[in-house]
């Protein structure tokens, strides 16, 4: 069965850099394009964008272009999000998801405390 | 972008009640539209995709309508296990966007 692992919760400080990862697995990782979700505590989902899993091509909402990088690391089926000068606003969970019209897949979340 | 303009943001029913919840479009996405259900602590869970067709091991009490530019999620006899957090998505075109969501609590 198609399941998404998500890396492990993070505490960090303004200014640092945090790299999640999700490791993909149950289909061929390149079928199907990753999707990352930014959840603020107690808020609604905001989708950040997509990579493409055959080409490594990354597309960024508006709001995460600039610190915010999409990247994979195909031959682990383990795609990545790394978020770099990160400020409080950044505290959230987030999420990799296949999303498509016929079906979906979500990673459990991965929490990222920026605190000082 | 186009905007989803998602209400009620949070609602108070009783068992057995009739709930809708409603998300409006900005531009026209066809039914290009999945409702997620999403519990405390939880990954979202897709309930309705394209627009009114009912995903897997959903619930029939559960369904997906569609009034032009507006998109309504109705559950007809509230169970305790409906109370969650209720978000739609629109996939017509990048970026794509979510309704602010919806608070549904026990009355």
């Amino acid at each position: 069965q198609i399941q998404l692992v998500q890396s492990g919760p993070e505490l960090k400080k303004p200014g640092e850099s945090v790299k999640i990862s999700c490791k993909a697995s149950g289909y061929t990782f390149t079928d199907y394009a990753m999707h990352w979700v930014k959840q603020a505590p107690g808020k609604g989902l905001k989708w950040m964008g997509w990579i493409n899993t055959y080409t490594g091509k990354p597309t960024y909402a508006d709001d995460f272009k600039g610190r915010f990088v999409f990247s994979l690391e195909a031959s682990a089926s383990t795609a990545n999000l790394q978020i770099s000068n990160l400020k409080n606003e950044d505290t959230a969970t987030y999420f990799c998801a296949v999303i498509t019209p016929a079906f979906d897949y979500w990673g459990q979340g991965v929490m990222v405390t920026v605190s000082s | 972008d186009i905007q989803m303009t998602q209400s009620p943001s949070s609602m108070s029913a009783s068992l057995g009640d009739r709930v809708t919840i409603t998300c409006q479009a900005s531009q026209d996405i066809g039914n290009n539209l999945i409702w997620f259900q999403q519990k405390p602590g939880k990954s979202p869970r897709r309930m309705i995709y394209y627009a009114t067709n009912l995903a897997n091991g959903v619930p029939s009490r559960f369904s997906g309508s569609r009034s032009g530019s507006d998109y309504s999620l109705t559950i007809i006899s509230l169970e305790s296990e409906d109370m969650a957090d209720y978000h739609c998505l629109q996939y017509k075109q990048y970026p794509n966007t979510f309704g602010a969501g919806t608070k549904l609590e026990l009355k």
